[in-house]
């Protein structure tokens, strides 16, 4: 799996937007970016994946760079309910990491009032 | 609703005993996986299966074991052997053996060893 790091911490004000770097340099041209987060004791929720291209859905926008070794997830309004671990994930695109999602430590997005 | 059910919620164990810990999906998804989580850790892979009746070890395979006998189903066995086996337990599976589209998760069982 291609290798990705993320700060471990960021805060970010209720109504504004939150954007949450992830490094993932040795990616290669198949593999996605995912991300995930997970609200204390709970499993993990898928958010968003992408490719190449930016994408957006109800929760967020990803921005992958033109190069792909980095990519930012942007929650436009904050919510206090958005504080969680975020994790942001490139699985192989083959052998025994095939469809195997790993998880790092992710990054503590805590939203204050 | 479809979805994943993990049970029980929380769960307590003697050392030295063998637990099971379930997981059931109405997803009518090919992949299922089980994964352990250490309070301020990320998650770590204990098993996956890709298909009925196989699976495979994942980094963390020590002290567990598993069966997929039917595609809803894919039960963790913590077995006497694994040393610290108190932790957040979580199970996923994924609509295809690539998991394109993500993965959906269960709401975890606690596994506190006493």
């Amino acid at each position: 799996d291609a290798k990705t790091t993320q700060p471990p911490s960021m805060d970010c004000a209720e109504g504004r937007a939150a954007n949450l770097p992830c490094n993932h340099s040795t990616i290669s041209g198949n593999e996605y970016v995912y991300w995930y987060r997970q609200i204390h004791s709970q499993g993990p929720q898928y958010i968003i994946h992408g490719l190449k291209n930016n994408e957006t859905n109800e929760m967020a926008s990803l921005i992958i760079t033109e190069d792909r070794k980095s990519s930012t997830l942007i929650l436009p309004h904050a919510t206090l309910r958005d504080t969680a671990v975020y994790y942001c994930i490139v699985p192989g695109a083959g052998g025994t990491s095939y469809g195997k999602l790993t998880f790092g430590q992710g990054t503590i997005l805590t939203v204050h009032p | 609703d479809g979805g994943i059910t993990q049970s029980p919620k929380y769960l307590f164990r003697k050392e030295g005993q063998n637990v099971t810990l379930s997981c059931e999906q109405n997803l009518n998804h090919d992949a299922m996986y089980w994964y352990r989580q250490d309070p301020g850790q990320g998650l770590r892979l204990i098993y996956y299966s890709q298909i009925v009746n196989d699976f495979q070890k994942g980094d963390i395979a020590e002290g567990y074991s598993v069966s997929r006998e039917k595609k809803e189903s894919f039960p963790l066995t913590v077995t006497s052997a694994q040393k610290n086996p108190t932790a957040f337990y979580l199970c996923a599976s994924s609509i295809e053996r690539q998991a394109l589209y993500g993965y959906t998760f269960g709401s975890g069982t606690r596994l506190t060893v006493v």
